[in-house]
């Protein structure tokens, strides 16, 4: 059975820094790996989806890696803003997306 | 940009109404789903639909539950009766072969 799992749990930082967050993975056999942010009370957004042939993926100051053999991925911040305070979850796809539970991420000024 | 669209985006029920949530995916998208995000934790798959047809519903309580795609479009997700521990966020997803999934608002339901 596919376990996914986030850590941290929360993360509270400065404006300015950049930041890792870790997802893993037990099962490599997946189509691909997916990460959302969700605001609290809201649905998720999509913010980087890696096919299970890259290794990883940009979007303006957000990185994504994936490593399937290791059963890891990471989320890259970079210069870390108030407006990234939210959950970040990570998903894999098999035959259903299954998700970790979060990292609760808050960036003061 | 397409989103998936959900309503209500909130709802408060008395324990033992019945209650029912509507989502329209993105258009061409054959694979819908349903989610239950319990607050603190991560969204659970109820439900998974290709076309009109439910693909998974493992997760389902079918004793109370039930979901339906009839035309293979929209989709309405009911819950008779409602119970105390069904309060969570009610989340509906489409998705496009390997194109990831996109998700809609979510239907935040509080039972009292």
């Amino acid at each position: 059975k596919q376990e996914v799992t986030q850590i941290p749990a929360a993360l509270s930082v400065p404006e300015g820094e950049n930041l890792v967050l870790n997802c893993s993975f037990t099962d490599s056999a997946i189509y691909n790996l997916q990460w959302f942010r969700q605001d609290p009370g809201k649905g998720l957004t999509s913010l980087l989806l890696i096919q299970s042939s890259q290794r990883e993926q940009t979007s303006g100051r957000l990185n994504a890696s994936l490593d399937k053999s290791s059963g890891r991925s990471t989320l890259y911040i970079a210069a870390s803003q108030p407006g990234d305070s939210a959950t970040y979850l990570c998903a894999v796809s098999t035959d259903k997306l299954i998700f970790g539970t979060g990292t609760r991420l808050q960036v003061f000024p | 940009e397409a989103e998936v669209a959900q309503s209500p985006r909130y709802k408060i029920t008395e324990k033992s109404q019945a209650v029912a949530f509507w989502c329209d995916p993105i258009s061409g998208h054959a694979t819908l789903y349903w989610y239950r995000q319990i607050l603190g934790q991560g969204p659970e798959l109820l439900v998974q639909f290709q076309d009109e047809s439910v693909v998974d519903d493992s997760q389902l309580p079918k004793d109370r539950f039930s979901a339906e795609r009839l035309k293979g479009v929209d989709s309405t997700l009911k819950i008779q009766p409602a119970e105390l521990g069904d309060s969570a966020m009610y989340l509906c997803a489409s998705s496009l072969q390997d194109y990831g999934y996109t998700f809609g608002s979510g239907t935040r339901l509080t039972v009292v």
